[in-house]
């Protein structure tokens, strides 16, 4: 089974609206954590975001913030007043337990228009 | 602080052929990670070194690929013989384990782009 999901290979939003894009995870181990990391088309990964699985609230970064429903085994990212240079990448990683490694999704392509 | 650096950014060679990527992490971060990242796809973990011993290497196709990290600091990856199918970016990355926010987060280099013809 796949430990991270991204079901939306491609993604279009308007410039300053808001957009989701979706991860889903599977583990069974209580404590994990989530990532989110854009990749523009340079090739670097940018950290974005990180969320505990023992986090009450929802973790926040400037315009992003990361809607986590723990009983859904969801963690999908929301993009607030898309600027046209959020135009990238985006993948979805997780750590389990202690180790420190992550694995990735397959990653959402966000393209912001005019 | 300066970031992940990674050399070079791009190399073209012949099946069969032999390539060497080189990684220098963030100054004081212990653990080193190489990922393979196939275009389309999210990155691979090859392997991973904590100082200079290997903690992970499980997806690591040992008999073409080998990484080495003295002195615990920096990192090669080499590849030999390549195959077409090692055409990817290999990202190099680095993290600190500690308390806070920051701490666990992995910081990549640019990566290296390989084309295996």
């Amino acid at each position: 089974a796949q430990k991270i999901t991204q079901t939306q290979p491609g993604m279009f939003v308007q410039e300053k609206e808001a957009v989701t894009l979706d991860c889903t995870y599977d583990t069974s181990d209580p404590s994990y954590g989530l990532f989110w990391y854009k990749q523009p088309s340079s090739g670097e990964m940018i950290f974005l975001i990180y969320q505990g699985s023992y986090d009450q609230q929802n973790a926040t970064e400037g315009r992003y913030s990361l809607n986590f429903q723990k009983a859904r085994k969801s963690a999908n990212l929301v993009i607030s007043a898309s600027q046209l240079g959020d135009s990238a990448m985006y993948f979805c990683a997780m750590r389990e337990g202690t180790a420190s490694k992550l694995t990735f999704g397959t990653g959402t392509r966000l393209q912001v228009t005019l | 602080e300066a970031g992940v650096a990674q050399s070079p950014r791009y190399k073209i060679i012949e099946k069969r052929q032999s390539v060497a990527f080189w990684c220098n992490p963030i100054s004081g971060h212990a653990t080193l990670y190489w990922y393979q990242q196939i275009l389309g796809q999210g990155p691979k973990l090859l392997i991973q070194f904590q100082n200079n011993g290997v903690v992970d290497d499980s997806q690591l196709p040992k008999d073409r690929f080998s990484a080495e990290r003295l002195k615990g600091v920096d990192s090669t990856l080499k590849i030999q013989p390549a195959k077409l199918e090692d055409s990817a970016v290999y990202l190099c990355a680095s993290s600190f384990r500690g308390q806070g926010y920051g701490a666990n987060v992995l910081t990549f280099g640019a990566g290296s782009r390989l084309t295996v013809l």
